[in-house]
């Protein structure tokens, strides 16, 4: 069975650009969470996301949005891009409500802000 | 004060070597704890899963939690160079909870 899938792999964006993280979910999972990475940091919680509601919300601003589609899919979406945001993305998915102990990460999108 | 601390390392330790891998957090109300996996660009991979206080092991893995000193602990027992990755510690206040990470602690396992 295919994991949790990301895409792009790898991106460059300037200063005040738009990007747009996608994430698909293990087969039957309906829990879908965001994490930014910086690097040399563990990751920091963003987004949850089950059954197309929003769950949870860090403590991100504005610019930072997401939403989850009804095959569970994921988009995270950054507005007006900082150097600061430059971070490895993950994506996160769990069967059910249950997150705690149960959450599969993708290998990520690698987003570089010049 | 942080959440979670963790001592980033680097840990270098030869093949064969009993690893300890530490983590403590100011915040008892956390009462779900895990370990994770993650080697060089790529995502974390879940190890280890404990809820409450108490040990669990799993293969050449054991996880501890003493709520009481607000101390968690993973044991690696004959390490391999495989072993080496990053590995996080993380908490969560309840089943449905956010993870909260700690930095991670870079382990370099030598044959």
């Amino acid at each position: 069975d295919a994991g949790v899938t990301q895409s792009p792999t790898h991106l460059i964006k300037t200063r005040g650009q738009h990007v747009t993280l996608r994430c698909s979910p293990i087969s039957g999972h309906k829990s879908v969470s965001w994490y930014q990475q910086v690097l040399g940091q563990g990751p920091q919680f963003i987004f949850q996301y089950y059954e197309k509601e929003e769950r949870g919300r860090g403590n991100f601003p504005d610019r930072f949005s997401a939403r989850q589609f009804p095959n569970y899919s994921s988009e995270l979406n950054v507005n007006a891009l900082l150097l600061g945001d430059s971070a490895l993305y993950l994506c996160a998915s769990s069967s059910d409500e249950i997150w705690a102990g149960e959450l599969f990460f993708g290998e990520g999108s690698r987003l570089t802000v010049l | 004060q942080k959440e979670v601390e963790q001592d980033p390392g680097p840990l270098s330790v030869p093949e064969g070597a009993i690893v300890s891998l530490n983590c403590t957090y100011s915040n008892s109300a956390f009462q779900y704890f895990m370990w994770y996996r993650q080697y060089s660009r790529k995502g974390p991979e879940l190890l280890m899963y404990t809820y409450s206080s108490g040990n669990k092991e799993d293969g050449r893995f054991t996880a501890q939690v003493d709520k009481s000193s607000k101390y968690i602990s993973l044991f690696i027992r004959d390490s391999q160079p495989s072993d080496s990755a990053t590995y996080l510690c993380a908490m969560s206040r309840t089943i449905r909870g956010n993870l909260i990470f700690g930095k991670g602690t870079k382990l370099s396992v030598k044959p």
